[in-house]
């Protein structure tokens, strides 16, 4: 079954502290992983997805197919960057995007 | 509008009613989500369109819970007899397929905060 495991409800860091928040997987086939942030008030929204390699504010986020892990970091928090952080995977029918399978979410918050 | 538009944005209801909840997506956008977020919960995957069919509706959690889309466009959601757990945001979302792979980015709306008394 796909599953998307976020071990950590909460994360508190001071700024400027590394940060660094745990998404595994489990999926038969092959994954596509994004992580997605809810800040305060704020919709939901799309961060970063693996497939792009991306550095999105400061945040990376490499798939490790051995350790079925797709952990975001970033190396200096900061305080707007607090807010709650999803890891997400896609679920795939046919050769079209399917849904997402969200985990349960990480609160970080970075105190000053 | 821009955006995903979800409504109500509130309803309170009385344990027993049926409930409505509509979602607008973004023009053009062929897939609509549904999920549900209990309070300090994660998203709880329900329905996914794909047009106006749906591939997957393995969340939908009863057969209390139903789903329909029209026109490729405008979603209800409907709770019928609802229950005090079904008391949660119901968040609305939608992307467009670019073909056969497509960016796998949602578009969500602000949500539908449904709560039963």
């Amino acid at each position: 079954a796909q599953r998307v495991t976020q071990p950590e409800k909460l994360l508190s860091v001071f700024k400027g502290a590394p940060v660094e928040l745990k998404c595994n997987y489990s999926y038969s086939g092959s994954p596509e992983l994004f992580w997605y942030v809810q800040y305060s008030r704020q919709r939901l929204q799309l961060l970063l997805r693996h497939i792009s390699r991306e550095s999105i504010k400061g945040f990376t986020a490499d798939l490790n197919k051995g350790e079925t892990s797709f952990h975001l970091k970033k190396p200096f928090a900061q305080e707007e960057d607090s807010a709650m952080y999803y890891c997400a995977l896609s679920r795939r029918y046919g050769g079209s995007q399917g849904n997402l399978i969200f985990g349960k979410g990480t609160k970080l918050s970075v105190k000053p | 509008g821009a955006g995903v538009s979800q409504s109500p944005s509130n309803k309170v209801t009385e344990k027993g009613k049926d409930v409505e909840l509509r979602c607008d997506p973004i023009s053009g956008h062929t897939a609509l989500y549904w999920y549900r977020q209990r309070l300090g919960q994660g998203l709880e995957f329900l329905i996914y369109f794909q047009g106006n069919s749906a591939p997957d509706k393995s969340g939908l959690p009863s057969d209390r819970f139903s789903a329909e889309r029209t026109g490729e466009s405008v979603s209800t959601l409907t709770i019928q007899r609802t229950q005090q757990e079904d008391s949660a945001v119901y968040l609305c979302a939608s992307s467009p397929i670019a073909g056969a792979r497509n960016t796998g980015e949602l578009f969500f709306g602000e949500g539908s905060r449904l709560t039963v008394l």
